[in-house]
C-alpha cells in the first residue's frame, strides 16, 4: 500500500476486556516498530519486528501485551485484561532496511489507533 | 538510562519568524538523532535525520544541528509559515538499542500565526 495502516483507528474497551490492533506495513518493509503514545507525551517504543521474527520486545510494559507478525507483513498487538493505563495512542511504523546498528533508520508512522479504557 | 528533553514544551510565533526548537539527552552515546513532525490525529512524519558522526543536516526551510558531546541538537525554521504548526519530536537512537528503539522526548508545540 502506500502507506503503513492502522486499524481501528479508535476502541474503546471496558476494563477487563481484551482488544486487538493491526497494523498493515508498507509492502515490502522488512521492519515493523509498535509505540505507545500517552496524552501529552512522546511516543514509547514497544517491539520491533525484523520479517516475521521479534528481534526486541524489551518495551513491552506487561505480560498483558502481546505482538505478532506470523508471515512477515501484517502485525497485531494485543492487549489482555486491559487497564485504564494502557489509554493510549499505538503508533505502528515501518521500514523498508533491516540493516545493521550504524543504518539510518528513516520510519513510516501510521495514523496510530487510539484506545480509551473506561 | 537515556532521557530526552524538549524546550519549550509550546511556542507560538507570528508567520515569518525565524525560530529555534531545542532538544538536549543524557547520554551522549548515541547512532543517531532524528525531527519528527506530528499532526493532530496523524502519525509522525520524519523531518531530518543527523547520523551520530555528522554535525547539521538541512531540508529545504528546516536545518538540524547536532552536538553530541553536549548532548543538545537545535531544529531551526526559516521563515515561518502557518502550516508549519505541529507538535516537533525529537529521538535518539542509543548504541545499546536495536534499531527502531528511539527515544522521544515530549515535543514542542508550534503555533505560527498568520
Amino acid at each position: 500500500g502506500a502507506g503503513v495502516s492502522q486499524s481501528p483507528r479508535y476502541k474503546v474497551a471496558k476494563r477487563g476486556q481484551d482488544v486487538a490492533l493491526r497494523c498493515d506495513p508498507i509492502s515490502g518493509h522488512v521492519s515493523l516498530f509498535w509505540y505507545q503514545q500517552a496524552l501529552g507525551q512522546g511516543p514509547e517504543f514497544l517491539t520491533y519486528f525484523q520479517n516475521e521474527a521479534q528481534l526486541d520486545k524489551s518495551g513491552l510494559p506487561s505480560d498483558r501485551f502481546f505482538a505478532e507478525r506470523p508471515e512477515g507483513s501484517v502485525s497485531t498487538l494485543k492487549i489482555q485484561r486491559t487497564q485504564q493505563e494502557d489509554s493510549a495512542v499505538y503508533l505502528c511504523a515501518s521500514s523498508l532496511s533491516a540493516s545493521g546498528p550504524s543504518g539510518a533508520n528513516v520510519l513510516t508512522f501510521g495514523a496510530g489507533s487510539r484506545l480509551t479504557v473506561l | 538510562k537515556q532521557e530526552v528533553t524538549q524546550i519549550p514544551a509550546a511556542l507560538s510565533v507570528p508567520e515569518g519568524e525565524n525560530l529555534v526548537l531545542n532538544c538536549s539527552f543524557t547520554d551522549s552515546a548515541i547512532y543517531n538523532l532524528q525531527w519528527f513532525r506530528q499532526d493532530p490525529g496523524k502519525g509522525l512524519t520524519s523531518l531530518l535525520l543527523i547520523q551520530s558522526s555528522q554535525r547539521e543536516q538541512t531540508s529545504g526551510r528546516l536545518n538540524a544541528s547536532l552536538d553530541k558531546s553536549s548532548g543538545r541538537s537545535t531544529l531551526y525554521i526559516a521563515a515561518s509559515q502557518p502550516g508549519d504548526s505541529a507538535t516537533y519530536l525529537c529521538a535518539v537512537r542509543d548504541y545499546g538499542g536495536s534499531q527502531g528503539n528511539l527515544i522521544f522526548g515530549k515535543g514542542t508545540k508550534l503555533s505560527v500565526k498568520p
